[in-house]
């Protein structure tokens, strides 16, 4: 149990859409950061967030966005959605100071048709 | 640019027996962090252990330990004992020691596959 939660666990959108994806950190967790997971490979970094502003994104286009809280809960929005957007989505959470560890959730799993 | 390469997509490993994950990494920083985490099919990415490149001594958690060769920038996984529950995939990630002192983006490999058997 690490104390972060995803929601939803499954999802299922059409081309074109959009979507939004929830996750709720540990308390005192400000840092958090997103991971698209594609089936059979290691999870590739999208952005992360620290105190409510973006501070480092991978290499995937501006459709892909998001937002922090200040109560630790974040969300991840993809908008226009493509088939290769299918895939798990990790929300980590890891504290400002201290600890080395980030502490994943369970992860959204995305299908698009 | 940062790389981590896990050469074997899946293994094998008898019950109570030890087993040996590979992983090298590239980079050019003198400063970074390597992890291991293991991913059940449930999808959750559990946190196993960590190495940091100063660390003179290998880490140890219970049953898991890193070989870290830092010559040869290698940072293998021993699991040794190993239990039904071992089977799940394993990752092996570096944390990219660039940007800020908040960024955690964590880098990893394609993961190793290991199923352990009764």
């Amino acid at each position: 149990e690490t104390g972060v939660t995803q929601s939803p666990t499954h999802l299922i959108k059409t081309r074109g859409q959009q979507v939004t994806l929830r996750c709720s950190s540990q308390s005192g967790h400000n840092t958090v950061s997103w991971y698209q997971q594609a089936l059979g490979q290691g999870p590739q970094f999208i952005f992360q967030y620290y105190r409510e502003e973006e501070n480092g994104r991978g290499n995937f286009p501006p459709r892909f966005s998001g937002l922090q809280f200040p109560n630790y809960s974040s969300e991840l929005n993809v908008n226009a959605l493509e088939l290769d957007d299918s895939a798990l989505y990790l929300c980590a959470s890891r504290p400002n100071r201290g600890g080395t560890e980030a502490f994943f959730g369970q992860g959204t799993r995305l299908t698009v048709v | 640019a940062q790389k981590i390469t896990q050469t074997q997509p899946g293994m094998f490993v008898q019950e109570k027996e030890a087993v040996t994950l590979d992983c090298t990494y590239d980079t050019s920083d003198q400063s970074y962090g390597l992890f291991w985490y293991k991913q059940p099919s449930s999808g959750e990415m559990i946190f196993l252990i960590y190495q940091g490149s100063y660390d003179e001594q290998n880490a140890t958690e219970g049953r898991y330990s890193l070989n870290f060769q830092k010559a040869r920038k290698s940072a293998n996984l021993v699991i040794s004992a190993s239990q039904l529950g071992d089977s799940a995939m394993y990752f092996c990630a570096m944390r990219d020691p660039r940007g800020s002192s908040n960024t955690g983006k964590l880098i990893f490999g394609q993961g190793t596959t290991l199923q352990v058997k009764p």
